[in-house]
Order: C-alpha cells, then structure tokens, then sequence
C-alpha cells in the first residue's frame, strides 16, 4: 500500500515555463512534507518542505502547496531552467506525532526534463 | 564541510551471502537512516541510529542489521542476501532526528547474482 503516490512517471516542460509537481498521500498522520531532487550518481538533495500548519513556502523559484483536506502537495518551479532535469520524490514524515522515527516516506518520483 | 560518504560505491555479491556497507557523516551529524532504493522505486526506509542506538525500523526482516559508532559513523549489514536485495543504498545523517535535516550520501549500488 502505497502511502506517498507520484502518479507522473515524467514531465516535459519547456525552457522558461513552469513546472508543477504532484504527489498524493493516504496517511492522515503525516504532519511534514519535502520535496528532493536526484541526479544521476548522486544522492537527493533537499529542496524545499512545508510543515501541516501552512498551506504554501516558498523559497526563490520552487513554491510547495499543500491542500490538507485533498491529502495533495505540489511543487511549483518558476522559471523551469535546464539544471531542473533531474528525478523529483515527494516526502512525508509524521514527525510531530511519531518523532521522525519512522523516517521519511518517499513517492516513486517524477522525472523532470526541461526542454530547451 | 565534509558531506555523507559511503563505501563502497558498488558490490557485485552471490545469494546467500553477507555484505557490509559503510557510511561517514557529515561533519556535526548525530543520527544516521539507511534507505533502500529499488529500481523505479522512491527510497524506502531501513532504519535510523541517534546517537548509537537503533532509533526507528522500517518493514524490513531481522537479517537487515546495523550499527553506529563513537565518532557517528555506520554500517548497514545483510545477511542471507536475496535477488530482491539488489539496490541502491542510501545513507543519510543528521543532526538530532529530525528528518528535515538529512544530508544523503551517494549510495552504494548493490547486486545480487
């Protein structure tokens, strides 16, 4: 049973257009959510995360939204650049109720490819 | 700033056999998670140490072990390696539990024969 669901395989955006990000999630007890970019070779990295209390972050080009009563998050990247392409996991955590110690949760990805 | 390292980067082993992975955290980091990676696969988490003691497990069987040392660095062991066993590797240290503050390393690509 899948409790985090990326349910685009891949995306293709052009150059300078925006990007949006979809990930569901089925477990209500999840309180924080993150977003990580991979390269190839490369472990994630974290990019942006939204705790349950609020409903938008942002931080320069990426805007993570988050409808809590849809159980739904997306990543909004503006302007999509080139360095995008790369696979993106959604996150969750039930840190406030479960201290962190059941880890992060991650979704299959979506594989981003900006065209130039 | 020295980041996550593991080692080594990729292993070639036969079923039935043991296989040991090592990772070094970054610099400050406390807590160390281990992720497991399939193919097509988000990472799927293994379990975590704070501080040398095991912390948190996810579904996986007993002969998935591991231990944290003095200076925080780890190890992650399997015994009795199956087929399905064949994945990337992921470590991940922190500073306290919180799973905000992970730093990954690059991964250890392990496969099964």
């Amino acid at each position: 049973d899948q409790q985090v669901k990326q349910n685009s395989p891949s995306l293709s955006v052009q150059e300078g257009r925006i990007s949006i990000l979809n990930c569901d999630y089925t477990n209500s007890m999840f309180d924080y959510f993150l977003w990580y970019k991979k390269y190839p070779a490369e472990g994630p990295t974290f990019l942006i995360s939204i705790s349950s209390i609020k409903d938008k972050n942002e931080d320069g080009r990426f805007t993570v939204f988050l409808n809590k009563s849809a159980k739904h998050l997306s990543l909004h990247i503006v302007p999509s650049q080139p360095g995008d392409s790369a696979v993106y996991f959604c996150a969750a955590s039930a840190f406030v109720s479960g201290g962190g110690a059941d880890g992060l949760t991650f979704g299959k990805g979506t594989h981003l490819i900006i065209q130039p | 700033e020295t980041g996550v390292t593991q080692s080594p980067t990729h292993l070639i082993k036969t079923r039935g056999q043991q296989v040991t992975l090592r990772c070094s955290s970054q610099s400050g980091h406390n807590t160390v998670s281990w992720y497991q990676q399939a193919l097509g696969q988000g990472p799927q988490f293994i379990f975590q140490y704070y501080r040398e003691e095991e912390n948190g497990r996810g579904n996986f069987p007993p002969r998935f072990s591991g231990l944290q040392f003095p200076n925080y660095s780890s190890e992650l062991n399997v015994n009795a390696l199956e087929l399905d066993d064949s994945a990337l590797y992921l470590c991940a240290s922190s500073l306290g539990r919180e799973v905000y503050g992970y730093t990954f390393g690059s991964g250890t690509r392990l496969t099964v024969v």
